[in-house]
């Protein structure tokens, strides 16, 4: 079974508008980390934003936000007022405890495409 | 700032041929990935190591091995290229439970 899962392929958003991509996990371990990266045209990934499991607000980073809601095991990001160079793939991924190596785990990806 | 960089970014080789595609660190990190991006499959793991010698199966290891020769350099080996492990290979680094470094990647053609 998938442990992170984003179901959104794609995504299209109006510039200066806000944009949210989907993330939802699945972890029996009360510790993890939620992260989000961004990977443009260009290949590098970045890293965004990270929400621990025990963290207990919202994180954020500039535009970015992430609405965390644990009972339903989300961890949506949220790109307030969105530029053309947003334009980029954008990963969730978990590190939780499952065989003890607190590895990375990524999502399928969304492709958000922000328009003028 | 961590700098992770990938020997190539793009190559092209034959079915058959041995493959090595390196990685080297700036930061004295412990932890060293492998990664392989698909469409529509995101990444997903090949091998990581936590320490030099050291390595550990990820979730996608047949076909590939690697070695961690010294801290600073992690390898990924194609024994035998096939046309299936045409893909983009990332390289990533971290420390402890940090967020991942990832170097630029390669684009692997085997044809």
């Amino acid at each position: 079974a998938q442990k992170i899962t984003q179901t959104q392929p794609g995504m299209f958003v109006q510039e200066k508008e806000a944009v949210t991509l989907d993330c939802t996990y699945d972890t029996s371990d009360p510790s993890y980390g939620l992260f989000w990266y961004k990977q443009p045209s260009s290949g590098e990934m970045i890293f965004l934003i990270y929400q621990g499991s025990y963290d207990q607000q919202n994180a954020t980073e500039g535009r970015y936000s992430l609405n965390f809601q644990k009972a339903r095991k989300s961890a949506n990001l949220v790109i307030s007022a969105s530029q053309l160079g947003d334009s980029a793939m954008y990963f969730c991924a978990m590190r939780d405890g499952s065989g003890g190596s607190y590895i990375p785990t990524f999502g399928r990806g969304t492709s958000l495409i922000v328009h003028p | 700032d961590v700098k992770v960089t990938q020997s190539s970014r793009y190559l092209v080789k034959r079915t058959g041929e041995k493959v090595f595609l390196e990685c080297v660190q700036d930061m004295d990190h412990e932890n060293m990935f492998w990664y392989r991006q698909d469409p529509g499959l995101g990444l997903r793991l090949i091998y990581f190591s936590y320490d030099v010698k050291m390595k550990e199966k990820g979730d996608i290891p047949e076909g590939y091995s690697v070695s961690r020769e010294k801290k600073e350099r992690f390898s990924l080996i194609l024994e035998s290229a096939s046309t299936n492990q045409t893909s983009m290979y990332l390289c990533a680094t971290r420390e402890y439970n940090s967020p991942l470094h990832f170097g630029n990647g390669t684009r692997l053609t085997v044809t």
